[in-house]
């Protein structure tokens, strides 16, 4: 059991050059998320899904963009990388709460640093 | 709008020192309050979550209670491998309930 896989661990970028983060979990999870971790600051929500072909924003969606095609896989893009999009990003999932707690499972984070 | 307050930002404490970290909260109907353990390199890792004022949860060394302004994780008789960044998190009931408002953590180092 995998849990949350996300690939690439590390990356480079660009300013201006576009990437995709990816995100898979084994758990069949309806509810999936993205954050993005910066020092100083809390982990703060970026985008989430609760289920195939359903997203929304969270607190700070400028510049990113997700689908969710499959209840597996969520995908982070961004489109036109800036520095300020430097940063540890984390996806984490959840069973879907159904009122109650929304009890996150966390991937390892990929770290992006854009020049 | 939700917030969280974890202090002290950082804590040095040596192997078997007992203390306390704070974690105070606002909330618009509470669902929940969790408490997430980060390593250095890693994603958090779930420890508790806590529903209701007076609550408690237990886990090896570790003590987490809740009123309703504040949540305390108690670490008695901490041990190196204890050393952590630890998260707090609530969970209200107001738009977009199933987001969670971390705040920024308190770093924990247990020297031997």
């Amino acid at each position: 059991n995998a849990g949350v896989t996300q690939t690439p661990k590390f990356q480079v970028l660009k300013t201006g050059q576009s990437m995709t983060l990816q995100c898979a979990q084994d758990m069949n999870h309806e509810y999936m998320s993205w954050y993005r971790q910066d020092p100083g600051m809390g982990l703060r929500l970026i985008h989430y899904s609760v289920g195939a072909g359903i997203t929304d924003q969270g607190e700070v969606p400028n510049g990113y963009n997700v689908s969710r095609s499959t209840t597996e896989d969520f995908p982070l893009r961004l489109l036109s990388a800036a520095p300020s999009q430097t940063s540890v990003y984390f996806c984490a999932s959840s069973r879907m709460p159904g009122g109650g707690a929304n009890v996150l499972t966390f991937g390892a984070g990929s770290r992006l640093t854009v020049l | 709008e939700d917030q969280v307050t974890q202090s002290p930002e950082a804590l040095r404490l040596q192997e078997g020192e007992s203390s306390s970290l704070n974690c105070s909260y606002t909330v618009s109907g509470l669902r929940g309050l969790f408490w997430y353990r980060q390593d250095p390199g890693k994603g958090p890792e779930f420890l508790f979550t806590l529903y209701s004022a007076g609550e408690e949860k237990e886990k090896e060394r570790l003590k987490a209670t809740l009123t309703k302004k504040e949540s305390f994780l108690h670490i008695t008789a901490p041990k190196p491998e204890d050393s952590a960044t630890y998260l707090c998190a609530v969970q209200g009931s107001g738009a977009g309930s199933y987001q969670l408002t971390f705040g920024k953590g308190t770093k924990l180092s247990v020297i031997p």
